[in-house]
């Protein structure tokens, strides 16, 4: 099977732009997740989507937003930047079992945003 | 905290030796994951440890799971030059999807 794909894998953005970066998750996996990467904060957790539906949403503000389509593949998108947005953007997509926490994550190669 | 807590940060090691590494956490867990990241790019999954279990191995990795000390530790042996890595473990509670990530533990391993 094919792993998780993210494009474009290197941007560079200017403040006050907004980007959108896209997750193709693993074939039959429904449930995609991403994360931003910093040297100071270290990897956090932004949302998560099952079904098209926000399952859960990390502590971020309401610049940071997703949206997943009918094939499982996701959009996030991040309106006004900052140059804090500059980051490793890395998206997971998981098969999610019956009991929540118990799937296995598999992680893209991310996107670098650089914002200038 | 649900986090991880990797220790030490950083480890350098000769290859062919053994590296361990050590995650502690403070909330009960269904299970723990291991990851290993290459300089800026994405993480790899190597292995997930259910609560119920102690040990597991993948090749040359062997994980443990102490759920009574809350911590887990990675062996990675006969280590060679590509394990070079930051290595992060992500605990996760039994209904929390997502994974609170620690800074993980730079290894560094010499030729």
């Amino acid at each position: 099977k094919a792993g998780v794909t993210q494009t474009p894998r290197y941007l560079i953005k200017t403040r006050g732009q907004q980007v959108t970066l896209s997750c193709s998750p693993i074939s039959g996996h429904r449930s995609v997740s991403w994360y931003q990467q910093t040297p100071g904060q270290g990897l956090q957790f932004l949302f998560e989507y099952f079904s098209e539906t926000q399952r859960n949403k990390g502590n971020f503000p309401g610049r940071f937003s997703g949206r997943q389509f009918s094939n499982s593949r996701s959009e996030m998108n991040v309106s006004t930047l900052e140059l804090g947005d500059s980051a490793l953007y890395l998206c997971a997509s998981s098969q999610p079992l019956a009991r929540l926490g118990t799937d296995t994550q598999y992680f893209g190669p991310g996107t670098r945003l650089t914002v200038l | 905290s649900q986090q991880g807590e990797e220790d030490p940060q950083a480890l350098s090691i000769q290859e062919g030796e053994n590296a361990t590494m050590n995650c502690s956490y403070k909330t009960s867990i269904n299970n723990l994951q291991w990851y290993r990241q290459n300089s800026g790019r994405g993480l790899v999954h190597l292995i997930l440890i259910r609560s119920n279990e102690r040990e597991k191995h993948s090749g040359r990795l062997r994980v443990t799971l102490d759920t009574s000390k809350k911590s887990s530790s990675l062996l990675i042996t006969a280590s060679r030059a590509a394990d070079t890595a930051s290595y992060f473990c992500a605990p996760r509670r039994a209904g929390a999807n997502n994974l609170f990530f620690g800074t993980g533990t730079r290894l560094t391993v010499i030729p």
